[in-house]
């Protein structure tokens, strides 16, 4: 069972390209997640799906684009990269987002650079 | 605004117990979490608390404050394992986490 697996794990782009950034769980969770994480910031919600057809806009949406066709895969574009989006970025799972208790379960990054 | 405060970096010895703070300013409550991150690795989970009071967990512990919008993560018999960052994160009335950014702890022999 591998959990949650993300790709590419490692990433150099020049700006301005298009990039998908790729998540997959197998824990048939309903809830997936985006974060980018930076030095000194916390991690930062980029967008989410609380269940497979449905998508919402996290804390720093702009720049990026999700789609939910199935429960395992939760794919994130960049349309055209630009250097701020230079971040590591984590998808999650959880069983639930409307619940109290919503253990995220992390894949293990995907470091982009956008140069 | 929602907000969540930590401290950015701890040092401790092996062997000895260590706590880490966090304050936190939501709108709405639902719950604290901690999560454990190895320099390099994925978040993991270490606690949760939605009541105030102590949850222990072997040799890590988490408390939690409501009306002080408060938390405190105990780290006992520090093994030199125990160094990484500690996130503290708080779940606002809708259910999104809200993240610190987090306090790296320093294990010295």
């Amino acid at each position: 069972i591998a959990g949650i697996t993300q790709a590419p794990t490692s990433q150099i782009l020049a700006a301005g390209r298009r990039m998908t950034l790729r998540c997959t769980q197998d824990m048939r969770h309903n809830a997936m997640y985006w974060y980018r994480q930076d030095l000194g910031l916390g991690l930062r919600l980029i967008h989410y799906s609380n269940t497979a057809g449905t998508t919402g806009k996290g804390e720093v949406p702009d720049g990026y684009s999700v789609s939910r066709a199935n429960t395992d895969d939760f794919p994130l574009t960049l349309a055209s990269a630009v250097p701020s989006q230079t971040s590591v970025y984590f998808c999650a799972s959880s069983d639930s987002k409307v619940s109290s208790y919503n253990e995220q379960f992390f894949g293990p990054g995907t470091r982009l650079t956008v140069l | 605004g929602q907000n969540i405060d930590q401290p950015t970096e701890m040092t401790a010895t092996e062997g000895a117990i260590v706590q880490i703070n966090c304050t936190y300013q939501t709108s709405g409550f639902n719950g604290l979490f901690w999560y454990q991150q190895h320099a390099g690795e994925a978040p993991t989970f270490l606690s949760y608390n939605v009541l105030d009071g102590l949850e222990e967990k072997g040799r890590f512990s988490s408390f939690l404050s409501r009306s002080k919008g408060y938390s405190y993560l105990l780290l006992k018999e520090l093994q030199m394992k125990d160094s990484a960052s500690y996130l503290c994160a708080a779940l606002d009335s809708n259910y999104q986490l809200i993240w610190g950014a987090g306090t790296k702890l320093i294990i010295k022999p």
